[in-house]
């Protein structure tokens, strides 16, 4: 079955503790990428990578970092998290050529307090 | 700057009805245009598509309309059923470049019985 899986699905943890969420796909997609969603502002992307060893920035890429060693695999890492990174983060890959949907994981709660 | 926009954040619909969901996009260069549904608890899941060469596309209850002059696009599910309650976000991409999905801020459904 095609899937993204992330983990983990809920995460509670203090400021400053450095963290990171685990992402693999199974589709052989060169194009992975986070997202972030908070309330009535939608999705919006922290960071992408076009294919191994290739990463970029998106829109919010602040406090985040993100690493690309192998094709299935992209972790999200909050070196020092913050309150504002309280939200609700999604993994998703899709093939690449502009005109192709993206899968998406079930999500990861992230709450820092 | 929000070059995706949902200008309405919920919707109510009767069970059976037409329900009719807008999108509108500031960026010339989107060629591609998708809906996602997003149940809770759950990652987005793709819906429906449309390439920029196309005004409409049609999958069994789900139409998608595109009025490229307006930068227009909108989402009709007939008829609508209660398991179509979620929240539907737009999203656009570019062909070109990073290829990135931009999503817009998303909007509740809620079908009535």
């Amino acid at each position: 079955e095609a899937q993204v899986t992330q983990n983990p699905r809920y995460l509670i943890t203090v400021t400053g503790k450095k963290l990171t969420v685990t992402c693999s796909q199974n589709m052989n997609h060169e194009y992975m990428s986070w997202y972030r969603q908070d309330p009535g502002l939608g999705l919006r992307q922290i960071y992408y990578s076009m294919n191994v060893e290739v990463t970029d920035k998106g829109d919010v890429p602040e406090g985040y970092k993100v690493s690309r060693k192998e094709k299935r695999n992209f972790p999200l890492i909050l070196e020092s998290p913050s309150p504002n990174q309280t939200s609700l983060y999604f993994c998703a890959s899709r093939a690449t050529g502009g005109a192709k949907e993206a899968f998406f994981g079930q999500g990861t709660r992230l709450t820092v307090v | 700057d929000q070059q995706v926009k949902q200008n309405s954040p919920s919707l109510s619909v009767q069970e059976g009805r037409i329900s009719i969901l807008n999108c509108d996009y500031t960026n010339s260069m989107f060629d591609y245009f998708l809906w996602y549904k997003k149940y809770p608890a759950e990652g987005p899941t793709f819906l429906i598509s449309i390439s920029s060469i196309k005004d409409k596309n049609e999958d069994g209850r789900f139409t998608v309309f595109l009025n490229k002059s307006a930068k227009h696009l909108s989402l009709h599910i007939v008829p609508s059923q209660p398991g179509d309650s979620a929240v539907y976000f737009c999203a656009a991409s570019a062909y070109q470049g990073a290829q990135k999905l931009v999503f817009g801020q998303g909007t509740r459904l809620t079908i009535n019985p």
